[in-house]
């Protein structure tokens, strides 16, 4: 059982279009997030919930809006797709809010906008 | 703003001996730092979780020191084998709703 588990794992389109990557932790988590990995392989937070509730917001374009049905899951969706999107995705967990947890990371959704 | 460096971009060791990883922050105190490892086309995972208070702490063959005066973490991983060749990332942070922040990593290659 997948403790992290976002799909797709690929995504290619093309700009201009909108995509959604959905993300479920079955671990009873309360934080989950959103990371992004560039080409450099740098992790940067885009976004943390806790228990559904939208805990860090960084500077992302409002391109980019995060939604959470329930603690289990969190969802990323992206409107207008730019070039400057193309990175790997990751979905992650943790017990709760602040680095006294290990996260739990998903195994990455790699979007190529083209 | 804070600012996290692992010092080698790409570290090659023999089997065998001790590799030895470090991290550097500048402009911050971390109450928890944090070390994961990354495989090709995978997500990080968790190893090991040191507190601020914490001089030193081990699993396995893994052992992380916690230096808050020098501002440095060193992550240590003994007899290491072929199998521990992957990218390892430090990262810290405080509590309450405060984020973990991630080292661009080091890229670690042990040599049979």
């Amino acid at each position: 059982d997948t403790a992290v588990s976002q799909t797709p794992k690929y995504l290619v389109t093309q700009m201009g279009n909108d995509k959604s990557i959905k993300c479920e932790q079955n671990l009873g988590h309360d934080t989950m997030y959103w990371y992004k990995q560039d080409s450099k392989k740098f992790l940067k937070i885009m976004f943390s919930y806790n228990n559904k509730e939208l805990i860090i917001n960084e500077t992302v374009p409002n391109r980019f809006s995060p939604k959470s049905p329930d603690k289990a899951h969190l969802n990323l969706h992206i409107n207008s797709l730019e070039l400057g999107d193309s990175a790997v995705y990751f979905c992650a967990s943790s017990q709760d809010t602040g680095a006294g947890y290990g996260y739990t990371f998903g195994s990455g959704t790699r979007l190529t906008v083209v | 703003s804070q600012k996290i460096e692992q010092n080698s971009e790409a570290l090659n060791i023999q089997e065998g001996k001790t590799a030895t990883l470090t991290c550097n922050y500048t402009n911050y105190s971390p109450a928890y730092l944090q070390w994961y490892r990354q495989d090709p086309g995978r997500g990080p995972v968790f190893l090991l979780l040191i507190r601020e208070n914490e001089k030193e702490k081990r699993k396995e063959r893994l052992k992380v020191t916690f230096d808050t005066t020098l501002k440095q973490s060193l992550f240590h991983i003994t007899a290491s084998q072929p199998a521990d060749s992957a990218t390892y990332l430090c990262a810290l942070g405080g509590g309450g709703n405060e984020k973990l922040t991630f080292g661009t990593g080091t890229r670690l290659t042990i040599i049979p």
